[in-house]
């Protein structure tokens, strides 16, 4: 079946613009993720939906990383006045369950590059 | 102290070679423990599990050690598809947090 779907591929954008990141997950899973991952290091946890409800989002950085899940399928991260350390691949995952036995399916991630 | 780490490598290994790899973590509490693989600009997915008992799927043999707080990952009879990052990833207890490591690189020399 269809994996986890992240769009746009690539985004490239100005400092001080907002920016919108899709993520389609499978059907089925109720628990979706957000991460992001620099050049060599390892994905970084921003923030976790169980259905529509962020139940944790510890891992956002600062107030201008935002995300929703309105009907508890598609995600939208959304980061208002970009800056450059905002550059990044944001991967986005789901699982069947929440719970810790539940591995994660990540989507080919959206590549941010802000100039 | 960061909650999961790793030896960043790379480990450079002749074809046919065994190699293994540890991972640490801080939370003692830690109940879920998994390695990705992570291809160069692809996203990780799910190599194995890691049970309490330890499992083998292949030419892959998993490890936790709760003791000592670390779990490892062995790889017999390497093979040139098996270089990439191999990523250490755990979910501390009271939490549906995974946290990833760093990553070893790994390189299967022909």
């Amino acid at each position: 079946g269809a994996g986890v779907s992240q769009t746009p591929s690539n985004k490239v954008t100005e400092k001080g613009k907002y920016v919108e990141l899709r993520c389609d997950p499978i059907s089925g899973h109720t628990a979706l993720y957000w991460y992001r991952q620099s050049l060599g290091q390892g994905p970084e946890f921003l923030i976790y939906f169980q259905g529509t409800g962020a139940a944790d989002d510890s891992g956002l950085p600062n107030d201008r990383f935002f995300a929703v899940r309105p009907e508890g399928s598609v995600s939208t991260l959304k980061i208002q006045r970009t800056e450059r350390g905002d550059s990044a691949v944001y991967l986005c995952a789901s699982s069947l369950e929440s719970g810790p036995d539940s591995p994660l399916h990540f989507g080919n991630g959206t590549r941010l590059t802000v100039t | 102290r960061k909650e999961v780490e790793q030896d960043p490598g790379p480990f450079n290994v002749p074809e046919g070679a065994t190699v293994a790899f540890n991972c640490t973590y801080s939370n003692s509490a830690s109940q879920s423990f998994f390695w990705y693989r992570q291809d160069c600009r692809k996203e990780p997915k799910l190599l194995m599990s890691v049970y309490s008992s330890g499992n083998e799927d292949g030419r892959f043999t998993a490890q936790l050690n709760r003791a000592s707080q670390y779990i490892s990952l062995l790889i017999r009879d390497s093979k040139l598809s098996d270089s990439a990052t191999y990523l250490c990833v755990v979910n501390p207890s009271g939490t549906y947090k995974y946290i990833f490591g760093t990553g070893t690189r790994l390189k299967v020399l022909a």
